[in-house]
């Protein structure tokens, strides 16, 4: 085990809901990192944290989307009115300051019905 | 913007022959390249990485190769076997950010 723990693993929802998914990182790691992959293509690059400042977000992240790491060590990731285009895995990685080895949780599948 | 292309899609190979997959990116800063693993199912698993100071790594039956000047790396399998059958990833990155770009991913069917 990588270390990185993802909350919950798998999440249904309807159309229109709100989700919020958490990162629980490796816990000497300052950097935490979100992706999401849907089937077929690889992760893609959502933002990331260095302790709690939010240092970059990808176009990808809507204003529907919002990220926070308020203490610096755990992460949550909420989806306002989840839209079916919304379903994929989230996945979350963690590193070492400019340390770029990443780890990933076990991420959490969204499906939006 | 920034771009990491991977090719093949798709590869099938006999148990014991060697797979080669190849990414090319497009941010000359990069200068970390990681390659994951995948199983269905299941998150991506570093497998083997290579920093730009570096122009090939091994590790057991897994090679890294990095062209620098043409903005080439590549992933070589010898001795393929069926539980290497995965899809697999190349990523860049650079080191201030440590954010990951990947391709689009290969599927690696070993047959024994």
């Amino acid at each position: 085990d990588t270390g990185v723990s993802q909350d919950p693993r798998h999440k249904i929802t309807k159309r229109g809901q709100n989700v919020t998914f958490r990162c629980d990182p490796i816990s000497e790691h300052n950097r935490l990192y979100w992706y999401r992959q849907t089937l077929g293509q690889g992760p893609e690059f959502l933002t990331y944290f260095q302790n709690e400042a939010q240092l970059e977000k990808s176009r990808l992240l809507s204003d529907r989307f919002s990220a926070e790491r308020p203490k610096g060590s755990f992460s949550t990731l909420e989806i306002q009115r989840t839209e079916q285009g919304d379903s994929a895995m989230y996945l979350c990685a963690s590193s070492m300051n400019q340390g770029v080895k990443g780890f990933f949780g076990q991420g959490t599948r969204l499906t939006v019905v | 913007g920034e771009n990491v292309e991977q090719h093949p899609s798709t590869l099938s190979v006999q148990e014991g022959d060697s797979a080669v997959i190849k990414c090319t990116y497009s941010d000359s800063a990069s200068n970390y390249f990681p390659w994951y693993k995948q199983e269905l199912g299941k998150r991506p698993q570093l497998i083997i990485d290579i920093r730009s100071n570096v122009g090939e790594k091994k590790d057991q039956r897994i090679a890294v190769t990095l062209n620098k000047t043409a903005k080439h790396f590549s992933l070589h399998i010898t001795e393929t076997q069926p539980e290497d059958s995965a899809v697999y990833f190349c990523a860049a990155s650079i080191s201030n950010t440590g954010k990951l770009i990947f391709g689009q991913g290969t599927t690696l069917q070993v047959k024994p």
